[in-house]
C-alpha cells in the first residue's frame, strides 16, 4: 500500500538548520508530487511547499521561500525538506504528502516529525 | 490567522447533523476547487473531499459536500462519536501561489 515514513522528532537550536526526510513507497515515486505542511502546537496547517520527483521542479510559499528547500533523491523514493535559521515559532509537527500533478489536495500524509526549537 | 474562515467548533448529538462552513476570496473558495481533511487526535490529517464534492475511496456516504459562490461546505450526517474530529478546508490561492487552508474546526459529539 501507499506509505511515506517520516523521520524522527528533532530538538534544535534556535539559529540552527534541520532536515526532515519522508521515504515514500507503494506508488511509482515519478508519477506524484510531494508536498511539506506544518502544524504548530495546537495550531492550524500551514503549506510550505512541493517538489515535482521527475524533473525537480518546486514551489515554495512566500513566507518560507528564503529558508526552505525541498529535494527528492529518485534513487531511494525520498524527499526532504530543509529549513534554516530556525526560530522557537518553527516548532510544529512537519508532515509530507502525497499530490497529483495540478491538483491542489494531499493524500496519503505521512505520520509527521515534530521539531522542537529550543534554547 | 488563516486565510480560509471556519467555525472554530461544533457539537451535536449522536445522530445528528453538522454542517461546517469554509469563507475565502475570489483568490481561493471562490474560483478554485476545495478540499476537505479529518484529522483523528495525535494522528495526520486525512482528506475525506477534493475538488468541491468528489468522495475519495473509502469515504463514507455521510460526508458530502458543496459549493456556493461565496463559501463551501462540509456536511456530516448520521454523527457518530468515531467523527469527533478537527476538520480543515484547503484551496490554492492564485494571489498567494499557495495552498491555503482554514483554521480548522473542532466537531464534538455530546
Amino acid at each position: 500500500q501507499v506509505q511515506l515514513v517520516q523521520s524522527g522528532s528533532e530538538v534544535k537550536r534556535p539559529g540552527a538548520s534541520m532536515r526532515v526526510s519522508c521515504q515514500t513507497s507503494g506508488y511509482p515515486f515519478f508519477n506524484y508530487g510531494v508536498a511539506w505542511v506544518r502544524q504548530a502546537p495546537g495550531q492550524g496547517l500551514e503549506w510550505l511547499g512541493w517538489i515535482t520527483p521527475y524533473n525537480g521542479d518546486t514551489q515554495y510559499s512566500r513566507k518560507f521561500q528564503d529558508r526552505v528547500n525541498i529535494t527528492a533523491d529518485t534513487s531511494t523514493n525520498t524527499a526532504y525538506l530543509d529549513l534554516t535559521s530556525l526560530r522557537s515559532d518553527d516548532t510544529a509537527i512537519y508532515f509530507c504528502a502525497r499530490s497529483r500533478f495540478y491538483s491542489y489536495w494531499f493524500d496519503p500524509w505521512g505520520q509527521g516529525t515534530l521539531v522542537i526549537v529550543s534554547s | 490567522q488563516s486565510v480560509l474562515t471556519q467555525p472554530p467548533s461544533l457539537s451535536a448529538a449522536p445522530g445528528q447533523k453538522v454542517a461546517i462552513s469554509c469563507s475565502g476570496f475570489n483568490s481561493n473558495v471562490v474560483n478554485n476547487y476545495v478540499s476537505w481533511y479529518q484529522q483523528l487526535p495525535g494522528t495526520a490529517p486525512k482528506v475525506l473531499i477534493y475538488d468541491n464534492g468528489n468522495r475519495l475511496s473509502g469515504t463514507p456516504a455521510r460526508f458530502s459536500a458543496s459549493k456556493s459562490a461565496t463559501s463551501a461546505t462540509l456536511v456530516i450526517t448520521a454523527l457518530q462519536t468515531g467523527d469527533e474530529a478537527d476538520y480543515f478546508c484547503a484551496a490554492w490561492d492564485r494571489g498567494l501561489s499557495a495552498v491555503v487552508f482554514g483554521g480548522g474546526t473542532k466537531v464534538t459529539v455530546l
